[in-house]
């Protein structure tokens, strides 16, 4: 069964923000919400993670609604270094080998 | 980025060859775990360390065995390579305190003909 749900392609104009949608209504209280970029040929990378409050990194800002069925990766400038596939995880932690990618939502970063 | 290599990048071999695959950190880190992606599939978990000597199974196990005798380095076999098996292999690695944060490999490209 899908943990998460995300679109399967987005577009965004470069220098603008980037903002990548995740359903996770089935989410249990112990469960993070966790986020990994794959750019073309390369190994997944890890961007953020959250379990209720909003999280910023140098990298990207993690808002999770007040419910947490949603959550939403923010990229505040995406360049063209950001095209990837975007991978949305819910898992508890502890269990490093529980991780589930799904397909994810493929970014394309336009000039 | 995290200290991981994986040998060899690329790799032809013919079906019923046994395959190695290396994978290699300066990092550390205890778990290590080796990876599957294929079109359709997404990445799959093949066999996962916990520590030296430590290892279990995952999603997609069958014909495939790992060996970890030093912190350092997770081997994966394929004992005798099949078509099926062709596919791009990821390694990654994690502390014990934070598996959920992994840095991956950047990948061997495995074509079994």
């Amino acid at each position: 069964d899908a943990k998460t749900t995300q679109p399967p392609s987005m577009d965004c104009a470069e220098g603008r923000a980037a903002n990548l949608p995740c359903n996770h209504s089935t989410i249990s209280g112990n469960e993070y919400v966790y986020w990994y970029r794959q750019i073309h040929s390369q190994g997944p990378q890890y961007i953020i993670h959250g379990l209720k409050n909003n999280e910023t990194n140098e990298m990207a800002s993690l808002i999770i609604t007040e419910d947490r069925k949603s959550s939403t990766l923010i990229l505040p400038h995406a360049t063209l270094r950001d095209t990837a596939v975007y991978y949305c995880i819910v898992t508890i932690v502890g269990y490093g080998q529980n991780f589930v990618f799904g397909p994810g939502t493929r970014l394309s970063v336009l000039p | 980025d995290a200290g991981i290599t994986q040998s060899p990048r690329h790799k032809v071999t013919e079906t019923g060859t046994p395959v190695t695959l290396r994978c290699h950190q300066t990092e550390n880190h205890r778990y290590m775990y080796w990876y599957r992606q294929d079109p359709g599939h997404g990445l799959r978990l093949i066999h996962y360390s916990y520590g030296v000597k430590d290892t279990d199974k995952g999603e997609v196990s069958d014909g495939y065995s790992v060996s970890r005798s030093k912190t350092e380095d997770f081997l994966l076999t394929l004992e005798s390579a099949t078509s099926s098996q062709t596919s791009v292999y990821f390694c990654a690695i994690s502390e014990l305190r934070d598996q959920e944060t992994q840095y991956f490999g950047p990948g061997t490209r495995l074509l079994v003909l």
